[in-house]
């Protein structure tokens, strides 16, 4: 069956722009992750949603990081007033019911430049 | 709060030898420990998990790990070790919190002939 599907790969914007970065999680998973990793980095927790709701936004930086899922099945990142320490590959990861226990299944990432 | 430490970020082998990569979490819950692989331009890719039960968990392409509660340690380990085994590796920690998973910097194994 279909994984998670990240789109653009790749991104490429000015410093001071607007991105949106796009997940499409396993069909039926209610529960969705963003990840940040910087480079030589693990991935760090941005925000978790269940259904529709943020359930843990904490891992957030700043006001300027928001992520919505309208509909409890893709959700979109966007970050306003970008900046060079933003680069970095932004991954997307699934789950079933958002259970300890349960695998997250990662998405390929969006590798996103800020020049 | 949880926290992970993968000590070494750069781990050479031959091939065929013993790959040993190591993992000590923190954590003030029972902790659930996973070791994901990263292969080049690919996402991140579950090799095996640790929930409850049994300690010694086997997983995927002949790995296996060990929960080791009283040293913290969750290290992963595979008897022999093929040139495909070449990639990052990652261990991380969950159950403090939702489902958010906290990694360590993660080890980069290389297998050369």
């Amino acid at each position: 069956g279909a994984g998670v599907s990240q789109t653009p790969s790749n991104k490429v914007t000015e410093k001071g722009k607007y991105v949106e970065l796009r997940c499409d999680p396993i069909s039926g998973h209610t529960a969705l992750y963003w990840y940040r990793q910087s480079l030589g980095q693990g991935p760090e927790f941005l925000i978790y949603f269940q259904g529709t709701g943020a359930a843990d936004d904490s891992g957030l930086p700043n006001d300027r990081f928001f992520a919505v899922r309208p509909e409890g099945s893709v959700s979109t990142l966007k970050i306003q007033r970008t900046e060079r320490g933003d680069s970095a590959v932004y991954l997307c990861a699934s789950s079933l019911s958002g259970l300890y226990q349960e695998t997250q299944y990662f998405g390929p990432g969006t590798r996103l430049l800020v020049l | 709060a949880q926290s992970v430490t993968q000590l070494g970020s750069h781990v050479s082998v031959s091939e065929g030898a013993l790959v040993l990569l190591r993992c000590n979490y923190s954590s003030s819950v029972p902790p659930y420990l996973f070791w994901y692989v990263q292969y080049p331009n690919q996402g991140l890719q579950l090799l095996l998990k640790y929930t409850t039960g049994a300690t010694l968990v086997k997983g995927i392409n002949g790995f296996e790990a060990e929960f080791k509660k009283s040293e913290t340690s969750f290290h992963l380990t595979k008897p022999s070790a093929h040139m495909s085994d070449a990639a990052e590796y990652f261990c991380a920690v969950s159950g403090d919190g939702y489902n958010k998973l906290i990694f360590g910097a993660g080890t980069r194994l290389a297998v050369h002939p």
